[in-house]
């Protein structure tokens, strides 16, 4: 079964720029979790998509917005971008339903804004 | 708002050698769900073994496992024979009950020693 995939890998963008990153999750998954992953902040939960609504909400502000399609692959998008936003943005999915649901985590997407 | 603590940045072990990383958490609720995560060079998060609060037994993984301690509010990680691969970025997780956001800790960086 095909992993979590996220494209772009790597992005470099001038502040004041949008940027949209994708993630498609595993076969199966419904649920599919955003962070940010700064050295100083750790991972910072984004928001939660699942079965095309979102579901949680972290402290972000509204800049950062997300959604997802019917087939479970979600988009995250960043508007007005900051030098801030300087990030390794993961992407997680997982069932989403009852029980434990491990997430797993796609190779990320490195944002670099200048 | 629940909150996980990794008090230990950096810890280091000789190869062959055990190592426990600490984790402590808050939470209010009985039945929740922990996971101890791994994040190599490459940055991919691997998820390396999950706990159920309502299981008294403590998970086991190959070498990997873990102490609840359910009353203290503590999910330590027990590495066993360490091997270089075991080098990376643990992050230890919480999920409540309900709901799929999970909490992370801050990390701990893991060093094997050869």
């Amino acid at each position: 079964k095909a992993g979590v995939t996220q494209t772009p890998r790597y992005l470099i963008k001038t502040r004041g720029q949008q940027v949209t990153l994708s993630c498609s999750p595993i076969s199966g998954h419904r649920s599919v979790s955003w962070y940010q992953q700064t050295p100083g902040q750790g991972l910072q939960f984004l928001f939660e998509y699942f079965s095309e609504t979102q579901r949680n909400k972290g402290n972000f502000p509204g800049r950062f917005s997300g959604r997802q399609f019917s087939n479970s692959r979600s988009e995250m998008n960043v508007s007005t971008l900051e030098l801030g936003d300087s990030a390794l943005y993961l992407c997680a999915s997982s069932r989403g339903g009852q029980g434990a649901n491990e997430q797993y985590f796609g190779p990320g997407t490195r944002l670099t804004v200048t | 708002a629940q909150t996980v603590t990794q008090s230990q940045p950096e810890m280091s072990v000789q190869e062959a050698e055990t190592v426990t990383l600490s984790c402590t958490y808050d939470t209010s609720e009985s039945d929740y769900y922990l996971f101890w995560y791994k994040q190599p060079p490459s940055r991919q998060m691997i998820l390396v073994i999950r706990q159920e609060a309502y299981k008294q037994q403590n998970a086991t993984e190959n070498r990997f496992s873990v102490n609840f301690q359910k009353a203290a509010k503590s999910f330590s990680l027990k590495i066993s024979d360490s091997q270089l691969g075991d080098a990376a970025m643990y992050f230890c997780a919480y999920r409540p009950p309900a709901g799929n956001q999970f909490y992370f800790g801050t990390g701990t960086s893991l060093t094997v020693i050869p």
